[in-house]
C-alpha cells in the first residue's frame, strides 16, 4: 500500500492562477478529506468526502472546488489563486468519518502563492 | 466557543530526559481524543486515542491520559529520543464528525 498520495510536493503560483493538487489513496477508504496547515494555527477543514459522489464544505471552503469521481481521487482545485491560500495542505483519509480509526495523511504539498 | 488549546508552543530537552505536553479542551460534546506526530515535512500520524471512559493509553514511550471532568489531556514522553523531535498535535472530536485541532506543541530533542 502507497498510503495517501499527495502531489506535488511543492508548488509557487501566481496571484489569479488556477491549479490542482492532487490526492489519490489505495486503502479503499471511503472518507477523504484537504486540511490547510498554517503556522501557529491547527489544521482547518476545506473540504471532504464521504464517498465517491459526495463532497460537503468545511471550515474554509471559500476559493476551493472538489470534486470525488472515484473512491481512490479526491483532488482539490484553486480557482484564482490568492496569496492568503500560501499555506501547507494536507490530504487525508480514513474508513470512516468518525476519529476512532484515524486518519492517514499524505505528506503534504507546500504551496505559495506570489 | 469550542476551542482545543496545548502547550507549551515549543519544549527544547535532552536527549533521554522525560517530557510531559498538554492538551485544554472545551469542546462539547466529547467523542475522543487523539494525540498526532508530525515530522517536519510530513503529514501528521496517530500516537493514541481516548474515549470518555478511558484515562490512560500508551503507546511505547508515549503515554497519554484524558481527564474528562477537567477537560484536559496530556502525552508523556518518556527517555526520549532524537527521532521524538516533531510537532504533536492533540485533536478531539465532537459528536460524530466534528473534529478540533489545537495548534500542536514543537518539540526538539537535543543530543
Amino acid at each position: 500500500n502507497a498510503g495517501v498520495t499527495q502531489t506535488p510536493k511543492f508548488q509557487v503560483l501566481k496571484t489569479g492562477q488556477s491549479m490542482t493538487l492532487q490526492c489519490a489513496q489505495d486503502m479503499n477508504h471511503e472518507y477523504m478529506s484537504w486540511y490547510r496547515q498554517d503556522p501557529g494555527m491547527g489544521l482547518r477543514l476545506i473540504h471532504y468526502s464521504v464517498g465517491a459522489g459526495i463532497t460537503d464544505q468545511g471550515e474554509v471552503p471559500n476559493g476551493y472546488n472538489v470534486s470525488r469521481s472515484t473512491t481512490e481521487d479526491f483532488p482539490l482545485r484553486l480557482l484564482s489563486a490568492a496569496p492568503s491560500q500560501t499555506s501547507v495542505y494536507f490530504c487525508a483519509s480514513s474508513y470512516s468519518q468518525d476519529n476512532n480509526y484515524g486518519y492517514t495523511f499524505g505528506s503534504g504539498t507546500r504551496l505559495t502563492v506570489v | 466557543k469550542n476551542q482545543v488549546e496545548q502547550s507549551p508552543q515549543s519544549l527544547i530537552i535532552l536527549e533521554g530526559k522525560n517530557c510531559t505536553l498538554q492538551c485544554n479542551y472545551t469542546v462539547s460534546p466529547f467523542s475522543n481524543l487523539r494525540w498526532y506526530k508530525q515530522d517536519t515535512g510530513r503529514g501528521p500520524v496517530s500516537l493514541t486515542i481516548m474515549t470518555f471512559s478511558e484515562n490512560t493509553k500508551s503507546n511505547g514511550r508515549y503515554t497519554a491520559t484524558l481527564d474528562a471532568d477537567t477537560k484536559q489531556s496530556s502525552l508523556h514522553i518518556t527517555a526520549s529520543q532524537l527521532s521524538d523531535s516533531a510537532s504533536y498535535i492533540c485533536v478531539v472530536t465532537s459528536g460524530f464528525n466534528k473534529f478540533y485541532f489545537g495548534s500542536g506543541t514543537k518539540l526538539n530533542v537535543k543530543p
